[in-house]
């Protein structure tokens, strides 16, 4: 299947400090990109959706101005967890589709395999 | 209701059993049904895609019932790696933006 890189694996700050999440498609175009929040024995929570090259586009409840995405390239989007608290620790997960390379479908996503974010 | 409801299980089958999930979903405009398999800790892994004429792939079996708003996923002959989360994907009527279940729990013993 199509690959989705994710850097880093796993991330430890301190409260306060800011993080960023890559999110790469290494053979296809991504023309959408999606971040998942999951935590502990719940299901994937989408938190925003980013098409290439606009603005992306946030859940209820998801503070666009904490949660910072970046989508400037067909093969690379970026989340940054902004002032990082305690109750942000999660796993994120970002996943793409698109219509080139080997799997063309917008509708079939392909995960990256996810950040471990912990928050002390 | 919520926009998909899976039962969360968990499902505890022997090796070599059949089992199956349902999974529904409240939008009848959408178009496009996925299921995904998460193991534990792990990011979720494309099982198959589920197309209005049902959908097979080796021992696993993908079913839509338009009318009454639900997938299902039928595993034959159950060995002990098919234990993980097996997650319904849906996207939202017009879009594709997916909504996620909150996955069934398979558990395979000898």
């Amino acid at each position: 299947g199509a690959v989705v890189s994710q850097h880093p694996s796993w991330v430890i700050c301190k409260s306060g400090t800011s993080v960023k999440i890559e999110c790469r498609s290494l053979d296809f175009q991504a023309t959408t990109m999606f971040w998942y929040r999951q935590f502990p024995k719940q299901s994937l929570m989408l938190m925003a959706t980013s098409n290439e090259g606009s603005k992306a586009t946030y859940e209820q409840g998801v503070e666009k101005d904490k949660f910072l995405i970046n989508h400037a390239s067909l093969t690379l989007s970026t989340l940054t967890v902004t002032s990082a608290h305690p109750e942000d620790s999660s796993f994120y997960i970002c996943s793409a589709a698109g219509t080139s390379g080997p799997h063309p479908s917008t509708d079939t996503q392909y995960f990256g395999p996810g950040t471990r974010l912990t928050v002390l | 209701r919520k926009e998909v409801e899976q039962d969360p299980g968990p499902f505890n089958v022997p090796e070599g059993a059949t089992v199956a999930f349902n999974c529904t979903y409240s939008n009848s405009a959408s178009q496009s049904f996925f299921w995904y398999r998460q193991d534990c800790r792990k990011e979720p892994k494309l099982l198959m895609s589920v197309y209005s004429s049902g959908n097979e792939d080796g021992r696993f079996t993908a079913q839509l019932n338009r009318a009454s708003q639900y997938i299902s996923l039928l595993i034959r002959d159950s060995k002990l790696s098919d234990s993980a989360t097996y997650l319904c994907v849906v996207n939202r009527g017009g879009s594709y933006i997916p909504t996620f279940g909150r996955g069934t729990s398979l558990i395979v013993h000898p």
